[in-house]
């Protein structure tokens, strides 16, 4: 089955900087990679995903990238801010299909 | 459209009792999924519901089950609830169609086992 790691578990970063959290994945045919923010007290927040025929996408500060060769695939967050602090969850479907294996989470924290 | 709702969003009960868990899926989506979180192994899948049929399952005891009705709302049932079903149990809809694989979360239940 497939296996999600996710690294590092905490990051801080200063306001205006860059953040990237790193996934790796072990099914080869896993073929759609989802971003998830949790915030206290609420479900994840869906933010960005991507699909194995894709090797970069972008929404505004956010990016994701994917690198099937090396079963891995990344976030990055550019001009960080406050708001941006969270738990951030990668995750991939099991052999293609869902339901979803998440990674154990990165707690971002973006220091003023 | 609205989003997953979950209710209720706070339960306390006794071990050795049972609890049911709703969840009503974003209008038009036909897949509802359920999921354990606690801090020492994160997001665990428990099961999928798709068209009333269970699709997918994950490793869970059998005291874990669900079910889907007719117009998507799902709901899942603990029995003989052991302190370590403590958790936050969140569900997720998809529409599951043409190959998309989104999942939307709901708030989710935080069950309190004592």
């Amino acid at each position: 089955g497939e296996n999600v790691e996710q690294h590092p578990s905490t990051l801080s970063v200063q306001e205006g900087d860059s953040a990237v959290i790193k996934c790796t994945y072990s099914d080869s045919a896993s073929n759609y990679f989802p971003w998830y923010k949790q915030e206290l007290g609420k479900g994840p927040q869906l933010i960005i995903d991507i699909r194995s025929n894709v090797g970069e996408k972008k929404d505004q500060r956010i990016a994701v990238t994917l690198n099937k060769t090396a079963k891995h695939f990344s976030l990055h967050i550019t001009e960080t801010q406050p708001e941006d602090s969270a738990v951030y969850f990668c995750a991939a479907p099991i052999s293609g299909n869902t339901p979803l294996v998440f990674g154990k989470g990165t707690r971002l924290s973006v220091i003023a | 459209k609205a989003g997953v709702t979950q209710t209720p969003r706070y339960l306390i009960k006794t071990r050795g009792q049972q609890v049911t868990l709703s969840c009503s899926p974003i209008s038009g989506h036909r897949s509802v999924s359920w999921y354990q979180q606690t801090p020492g192994q994160g997001l665990q899948f428990l099961f999928e519901y798709f068209s009333e049929t269970q699709r997918n399952k994950g490793n869970f005891p059998g005291r874990f089950s669900g079910r889907q009705f007719s117009n998507s709302r799902s709901e899942m049932n603990v029995s003989t609830l052991e302190l370590g079903d403590s958790a936050l149990y969140l569900c997720a809809s998809s529409p599951r169609t043409g190959g998309s694989y989104e999942q939307y979360f709901g708030p989710g239940t935080r069950l309190t086992v004592t």
